[in-house]
């Protein structure tokens, strides 16, 4: 069975400075698709970032990026000029599409606050 | 980008009654759709997959004769919480799958909005 380790339970950085989250993960297989959701005091889901594992380029979008490296399993989220608004609560996803099941496995979260 | 949509977004319910909460996604085909529970400060705990056409597919603990899931067509799944009593007071968050056919955004897991129950 697939896990997903978030090691980090919380952290904390200034706004405008970087941060990384990371994430772990645990599989035999070659074909997944790892994510990143940002959960705010809303409670809703948002994606954040996806990334296909045969694509060696990291994901980029905006502010956030990926540092996905297969070979150790770890798919870490980097987070740039932080703001105010990317306190939520962060989780790393996997999903594996073999057997067609396409069930996610979610890590435990990360919560992180942005300090002004 | 996929949107999915749930509603009610917050529901009070007698203890005893049951209550349906409804999951849409609205631009695409989802042969797939997962029911999650979120407990305070906690991660998503799934509770079934919902296939299209075919019965759920249910956790472990969890009791199918108290969550009924439906799922009849294929933007639509709906989670009904059966004699509902003040444990199942909870956030329910269901998702789902942009099948592999939409290019950049298949196979990527969309979530509602979610739904806070309180039974009362």
């Amino acid at each position: 069975a697939q896990t997903v380790t978030q090691s980090q339970p919380e952290m904390s950085v200034q706004e405008a400075e970087t941060v990384t989250l990371s994430c772990t993960y645990d599989t035999s297989e070659s074909n997944y698709y790892l994510f990143w959701y940002k959960q705010p005091p809303s409670r809703q889901m948002i994606l954040v970032i996806r990334q296909e594992a045969y694509k060696q380029q990291n994901a980029t979008e905006n502010r956030f990026s990926v540092n996905f490296q297969k070979a150790a399993k770890s798919f870490s989220l980097k987070i740039s000029d932080s703001q105010l608004g990317d306190t939520a609560m962060y989780f790393c996803a996997f999903m594996n599409p073999a057997g067609g099941s396409y069930i996610p496995t979610f890590g435990r979260g990360t919560s992180l606050i942005v300090h002004p | 980008g996929a949107v999915v949509s749930q509603h009610p977004s917050r529901v009070i319910c007698k203890s005893g009654t049951s209550v349906k909460i409804e999951c849409r996604s609205l631009d695409f085909q989802a042969t797939t759709m997962f029911w999650y529970r979120q407990f305070p400060k906690q991660s998503l705990m799934l509770m079934a997959t919902s296939n299209e056409g075919s019965k759920a597919t249910y956790e472990q603990g969890v009791e199918k004769d108290k969550f009924l899931i439906n799922h009849a067509s294929l933007t639509l799944s709906t989670l009904t919480v059966t004699s509902a009593h003040p444990e199942d007071s909870s956030f329910y968050i269901c998702s789902a799958r942009a099948p592999n056919r939409q290019g950049a955004t298949g196979n990527t897991i969309y979530f509602g909005e979610g739904s806070w129950l309180t039974v009362v």
